[in-house]
């Protein structure tokens, strides 16, 4: 069946440095790409989206190109502030017979210190 | 342009107890998704209601079951509930090319 792995965390970063998650997925077909960021005590919430092979997704300084060679959506950001500190999760949307359902990765947790 | 609600945010119920969660969904969108979350976990798929029908299902037993109404608002259901359920129960609703929009979640805990 589809699945998607994600780097495990916590991954502990200083304010202004490089974060790279990874992602990787196993899907037949064509999925649409997702990665959303989940606060605490709080729901999901998208932060960036791809569709078809090579998109690239951004928002919020973040970014993702959706690879379909080496089935990846890595996430990257190239300077990250303390308020970034959350729950990432990869996750990867099939549509069959009309309807859809997201699978999720495990989520990797970012913690970004001053 | 509202968003998904869910209520209630957290709630405490007793083992063999059932339990009613809610979610009123983003204005537009006629299509609602559970998920069930739990602690250091992704989300878990429970299924879909399109039109008022189920019309997809994760791997969950039969004592999850749901519906949706007319104005595209939903519930979940759980009986005979489990210590296993304690989790984060989410909500998300979505219209075809419009993407999912979550809710805060309701907090179950069984005891």
């Amino acid at each position: 069946g589809d699945s998607v792995t994600q780097m495990e965390g916590p991954v502990t970063l200083s304010e202004e440095a490089f974060l790279t998650i990874n992602c990787t997925y196993t899907a037949t077909g064509y999925p649409s790409l997702f990665w959303y960021v989940q606060y605490p005590g709080e729901g999901l919430q998208l932060l960036l989206k791809a569709t078809k092979a090579d998109d690239k997704g951004s928002n919020k300084g973040f970014e993702a190109t959706y690879r379909k060679e080496t089935t990846s959506f890595h996430l990257e950001k190239g300077s990250v502030q303390v308020s970034d500190s959350a729950v990432y999760f990869c996750a990867l949307l099939k549509i069959t017979d009309s309807w859809g359902k997201l699978q999720f990765g495990a989520g990797t947790q970012v913690v970004v210190t001053p | 342009e509202t968003g998904v609600t869910q209520s209630p945010t957290h709630l405490i119920k007793t083992r063999g107890q059932q339990v009613t969660l809610r979610c009123s969904s983003q204005s537009g969108h006629n299509t609602v998704s559970w998920y069930q979350q739990a602690l250091g976990q992704g989300p878990q798929f429970i299924f879909q209601y399109y039109r008022e029908e189920e019309n997809g299902r994760g791997n969950f037993p039969p004592r999850f079951s749901g519906l949706q109404f007319p104005n595209y608002s939903s519930e979940l259901n759980v009986n005979a509930l489990e210590l296993d359920d304690s989790a984060l129960y989410l909500c998300a609703s979505s219209k075809v090319g419009y993407g999912y929009t979550f809710g805060s979640g309701t907090r179950l805990t069984v005891v």
